[in-house]
């Protein structure tokens, strides 16, 4: 079967640090995997997505990069955090050509 | 692109009572529909789909209905019951190649038993 980790749970970070969020799927090949942020009060934003090793769509101009350097991990950075930044970061993956989307755990990211 | 409203953004209703939940999108290409619910502190879960050569989809006590000219589409909860307490958020999907969900604000239901 299918599973997705993502780490850490919670983190607390203050402005202008940097910041590394992994994401891996196990249980399967080459699938589409996304990067989410749902902030207080909004709904899930899409930030990035990946439908291969290497390649990356941007959905909004922001602070963040994502980087998929292998099949089944991706990689959510940033070199500068912001208090915007703070959030609760989601990543999913997709089976390429299906419909569904399973989430991670997620991240809880506090900037102070 | 692709955006998604989603109405109201918090619903009270009685345990055994109906919730209805309705969201709008703006690109006419979009052709999937899925619903998600999330417990507190929990990851999303898909709930019920629906495609654009439906109108209508029912699971048990969860259906969702799609006016695809007025591009809306409705999420109906009969028989509220307190487990239902959650939020939830629609979604649409554009057939670009590459499945991506543009999502609604969500909705934040509280069933008051």
């Amino acid at each position: 079967s299918q599973t997705i980790h993502q780490w850490p749970a919670t983190l607390v970070q203050p402005v202008g640090s940097p910041l590394s969020l992994e994401c891996t799927v196990e249980g399967t090949s080459n699938p589409n995997l996304y990067w989410y942020r749902q902030a207080a009060g909004r709904g899930l934003q899409l930030l990035f997505y990946s439908v291969g090793i290497g390649q990356i769509s941007s959905e909004v101009p922001q602070n963040l990069s994502a980087s998929r350097p292998q099949d089944r991990q991706f990689i959510l950075s940033s070199k500068k955090l912001l208090l915007s930044d703070s959030g609760f970061y989601l990543c999913a993956w997709m089976r390429s050509g299906a419909t569904e989307a399973f989430f991670g755990q997620g991240t809880r990211l506090t900037v102070v | 692109g692709e955006n998604v409203e989603q109405h109201p953004s918090t619903l009270s209703v009685q345990e055994g009572d109906s919730a209805v939940i309705k969201c709008t999108y703006s690109d006419s290409a979009s052709n999937y529909f899925p619903w998600y619910k999330q417990e507190l502190g929990k990851r999303p879960q898909l709930i019920i789909d629906i495609r654009s050569n439906v109108g209508e989809k029912k699971d048990q006590r969860i259906a969702v209905t799609l006016n695809k000219t007025a591009k809306h589409f409705s999420l109906h909860i009969t028989e509220t019951q307190p487990e239902d307490s959650a939020v939830y958020f629609c979604a649409a999907s554009t057939p670009s190649g590459t499945y991506k969900y543009i999502f609604g604000t969500g909705t934040r239901l509280k069933v008051l038993a």
